[in-house]
């Protein structure tokens, strides 16, 4: 067990519609990361938080938003889904974000656009 | 931009022995980390080992070994006495360091590894 909590753990959604994930990070970090893996495009940085505020930005969709609570705890948002978006999203969490910190995973969530 | 490039989609190893896999990078920086991911059929990504660049001894954990080369800019896995729980696909990645960069992962494509009984 990372100590990074994703949920849901399934999603099954049809096209066009607008899901959230959401993370809560390990107790004490303060960067969160998402991810998207696919079959056709492998592991892909998505967004990165620290501590509330946008820190580095990926190949994420402006379909897809994101954003870090005063909790830590962080959301991701894909709206206007197509079966393309169809992965395995992941969340990450370090202590801070730029240093040799490890970087932990959750379990992900399986997105299913039918 | 720093790219990390897996070549061999796939390898087998029979249990017990000893297999490599391969990982190169691309980078024009001098201080950075790399990794090493397992991902079993769960889909959970693990941490396998992580070797600092400042750092010239090659990094072990139990069974886990790599092989850094800097100046080659190659960092490959090796795993001694070949478990059956080591069946999994196994991800390079590349993170920089320092205040001015991000601090996020880049990944190769991945190596799945079969291990034979």
């Amino acid at each position: 067990d990372s100590g990074v909590t994703q949920t849901p753990k399934h999603l099954i959604t049809a096209t066009g519609q607008r899901v959230t994930l959401r993370c809560s990070p390990r107790s004490g970090d303060l960067s969160v990361y998402w991810y998207q893996q696919s079959l056709d495009q492998g592991l892909q940085f998505l967004i990165q938080y620290y501590n509330g505020e946008e820190r580095a930005k990926g190949n994420i969709l402006e379909r897809f938003s994101a954003q870090q609570f005063p909790d830590l705890h962080s959301e991701l948002n894909l709206s206007s889904l197509e079966l393309g978006d169809s992965a395995l999203y992941f969340c990450a969490s370090s202590l801070s974000g730029n240093s040799g910190n490890t970087i932990y995973f959750g379990e992900g969530s399986w997105l299913t656009v039918v | 931009a720093q790219t990390v490039t897996q070549s061999q989609p796939e390898m087998s190893v029979q249990e017990a022995e000893t297999v490599t896999l391969s990982c190169t990078y691309d980078t024009s920086e001098s201080d950075y980390y790399l990794f090493w991911y397992k991902q079993p059929p769960s889909r959970q990504m693990i941490l396998v080992i992580r070797q600092e660049a400042y750092k010239q001894q090659n990094a072990t954990e139990n069974r886990f070994s790599v092989n850094f080369q800097k100046a080659a800019k190659s960092f490959s896995l090796k795993i001694s006495d070949s478990q059956l729980g080591d069946a999994a696909m196994y991800f390079c990645a590349y993170r920089s360091v320092g205040s001015s960069n991000t601090g996020k992962l880049i990944f190769g494509q991945g190596t799945t590894l079969q291990v034979k009984p």
